[in-house]
């Protein structure tokens, strides 16, 4: 069975804090991962799009990296704010699939207070 | 503004009824999905279509049903034969390999 996982569920941290979410996922033959926000009641917003070429990809104080033989993703914030509160939610094409169909982990639900 | 509008933002659906969710985008892209989430849960994949007039069942498709007549529409029946619609519901478009969510709606039973 196709599956991505996340660790932890939930995770709350102090303003400030360098932080690591942790995606794993069934598919080591998957050619790319992605990282989506959410905020509560709404939709997802795509943060960063690794390629399985690719072992790190950056945007600001978000990196992701990507590790195709241990089947792990890890999103790490620098130096978090409140303003970073959401969920995170990772999504593969498991299966080989090539038409954009998306599996994804339930998402680690965020909480950086003052 | 491009984007994708998905309304309304709640719906409620009476005992027996089918209801309509829509999803517009303005993006040009070829691929929407249809996507369901529930507390707690990840997103399931309900229906995708990869181009206009064509459309392919997901993982939970039991009680939905789509279609696809023009490029910018793809909206999603919920019908009767779903017995638990309960949900938030997202629609998404596809351009590359990343995909672009609409604000979803919530759909309660009355």
């Amino acid at each position: 069975k196709q599956e991505v996982t996340q660790i932890p569920a939930a995770l709350s941290v102090p303003e400030g804090e360098n932080l690591v979410l942790n995606c794993s996922f069934t598919d080591s033959a998957i050619y790319n991962l992605q990282w989506f926000r959410q905020d509560p009641g709404k939709g997802l917003t795509s943060l960063l799009l690794i390629q399985s070429s690719q072992r790190e990809q950056t945007s600001g104080r978000l990196n992701a990296s990507l590790d195709k033989s241990s089947g792990r993703s890890t999103l790490y914030i620098a130096a978090s704010q409140p303003g970073d509160s959401a969920t995170y939610l990772c999504a593969a094409p498991l299966g080989g699939s090539t038409l954009g169909r998306l599996y994804f982990g339930r998402g680690t639900q965020l909480t950086v207070w003052p | 503004d491009g984007g994708i509008t998905q309304s309304p933002k709640y719906l409620f659906r009476k005992e027996g009824q089918n209801v309509t969710l829509s999803c517009e985008q303005n993006l040009n892209h070829d691929a929407m999905y249809w996507y369901r989430q529930d507390p707690g849960q990840g997103l399931r994949l309900i229906y995708y279509s990869q181009i206009v007039n064509d459309f392919q069942k997901g993982d939970i498709a039991e009680g939905y049903s789509v279609s696809r007549e023009k490029k910018e529409s793809f909206p999603l029946t919920v019908t009767s034969a779903q017995k638990n619609p309960t949900a938030f519901y997202l629609c998404a478009s596809r351009f590359g390999e990343t995909q672009y969510f609409g604000p979803g709606t919530r759909l309660l039973v009355l």
